[in-house]
């Protein structure tokens, strides 16, 4: 019963470096979504796709890049890492209108 | 104004209180409503959706008020597995337009 998984959970980044965040669900949901979480801001949207092929900038997308690889794979890819970006990435996924489901969340700490 | 405002708390209360949070949102277009649960270093689970006519789900209780846009969720006879964060959530009714709450943290204490 996998549902959302991402990877990896823990990451440390030098200012400058590049990586991708890994998110797969197994729920046949046409949408996903990467989310950024930081201490007294909430859940944010960095960039969503409403369904395979299509992608679209939330309200945090700069800095970041995503591909919707086919309809169970969403990454995000943070081509140059900056302390800014130090923060908790979750991946969603849902049906439209319906429950949306996270991964465990990835912490990211750029140095 | 904030699209979806929670008191931030926290809220702490004794096993057995009964508490309640408080959820404000901008939009009148607001189509759907949720009351979320993150405990510490976890990732937010859905609770209950709140619908218009009121639900509860044993110890639970949602509420929402389209005229004054104003949704609430009571918790009765708190526990101590209680103790977490509580999201408020609004959906637009369009793809990306999922508005979370700062979130309400409760406390329950022995």
């Amino acid at each position: 019963n996998a549902g959302v998984t991402q990877t990896p959970k823990f990451q440390v980044l030098k200012t400058g470096q590049s990586m991708t965040l890994q998110c797969a669900q197994d729920m046949n949901h046409n949408s996903m979504y990467w989310y950024r979480q930081d201490p007294g801001m909430g859940l944010r949207l960095i960039y969503y796709s409403a369904s395979e092929g299509t992608t679209d900038k939330g309200e945090v997308p700069n800095g970041y890049n995503v591909s919707r690889l086919n309809k169970r794979e969403f990454s995000l890819r943070l081509e140059s890492a900056a302390p800014s970006q130090t923060s908790v990435y979750f991946c969603a996924s849902n049906l439209q209108g319906s429950t949306i489901y996270f991964g465990e969340g990835s912490w990211l700490t750029v140095v | 104004r904030k699209e979806v405002e929670q008191d931030p708390g926290p809220f702490n209360v004794p096993e057995g209180a009964t508490v309640a949070f408080n959820c404000t949102y901008s939009n009148s277009a607001s189509q759907s409503f949720f009351w979320y649960r993150q405990d510490c270093r976890k990732e937010p689970k859905l609770l209950m959706s709140v619908y218009s006519s009121g639900n509860e789900d044993g110890r639970f209780t949602a509420q929402l008020n389209r005229a004054s846009q104003y949704i609430s969720l009571l918790i009765r006879d708190s526990k101590l597995s209680d103790s977490a964060t509580y999201l408020c959530v609004v959906n637009l009714g369009s793809q990306g337009n999922l508005i979370f709450g700062k979130g309400t943290k409760l406390s329950v204490k022995p």
